[in-house]
């Protein structure tokens, strides 16, 4: 079955540390890619999204994202972090095909805590 | 645009208890979808409609649990008898079309707690 993996579950960073969080999927037709935010006691935002073209995304925040579709990943970074941005963070894939209707994967979730 | 509305924002209620969790979608969606969301098992899709109509309700847990959408602009999930282990957050999230290349829009949520 296709899945999203989420390698990393809990990162704690200082401010102004660099970010990467990494993003795994499995399937082999075309996708499309998302990050959601969720702060504390809030719902998902849309951070970012890759549906084609350049591979690199910019999104809100200062986020970016890399679409490396030979390693079918899609890692969200961030050069330097903010004590804002301690939140929980989704990777999402949408599958092609008809069966799929815009059904969204989500990968388990990775929480970010920055430490000001 | 108001975003998708959730109500209750809250909902604490007594194991046996029926709970109604209602949406409204972003005016002008097609699509709308229900997710659970827990610790232990993270976001889970329960149903999602298109054009309201129900599409994919594999994820429900059971019959406890069922969803309508009588029209474009309401959707309610409901769950008949409740018990401790329904307690989580639930969204709701809707999406302008119908498929792949569209963006999903998710709501407040409900928190659930069932004593």
């Amino acid at each position: 079955a296709q899945s999203v993996s989420q390698h990393n579950h809990h990162v704690i960073l200082s401010e102004a540390a660099s970010l990467e969080l990494g993003c795994n999927y499995s399937y082999g037709g075309t996708v499309n890619l998302f990050w959601y935010v969720q702060y504390p006691g809030q719902h998902l935002q849309l951070l970012l999204k890759y549906f084609s073209g350049d591979p690199l995304v910019k999104g809100i925040k200062g986020f970016e994202a890399e679409f490396i579709k030979s390693k079918f990943s899609f890692n969200l970074r961030k050069p330097s972090v903010q004590w804002s941005d301690t939140a929980e963070y989704f990777c999402a894939v949408m599958l092609d095909g008809s069966s799929n209707t815009g059904k969204l994967i989500f990968g388990q979730g990775t929480t970010l805590q920055v430490k000001p | 645009d108001a975003g998708v509305i959730q109500s209750p924002r809250h909902e604490v209620t007594e194991m046996g208890q029926e709970v109604t969790l209602r949406c409204k979608p972003i005016s002008g969606h097609n699509s709308l979808f229900w997710y659970r969301q827990t610790m232990m098992r993270g976001l889970e899709l329960l149903i999602y409609f298109n054009n309201n109509v129900p599409i994919d309700d594999s994820g429900m847990p059971e019959d406890r649990f069922s969803a309508k959408m009588p029209n474009a602009s309401f959707s309610t999930l409901k769950i008949q008898p409740s018990e401790p282990r329904d307690s989580a957050v639930y969204f709701c999230a809707s999406m302008p079309g119908q498929g792949f290349g569209e963006t999903q829009y998710f709501g407040p949520g409900t928190r659930l707690l069932v004593l």
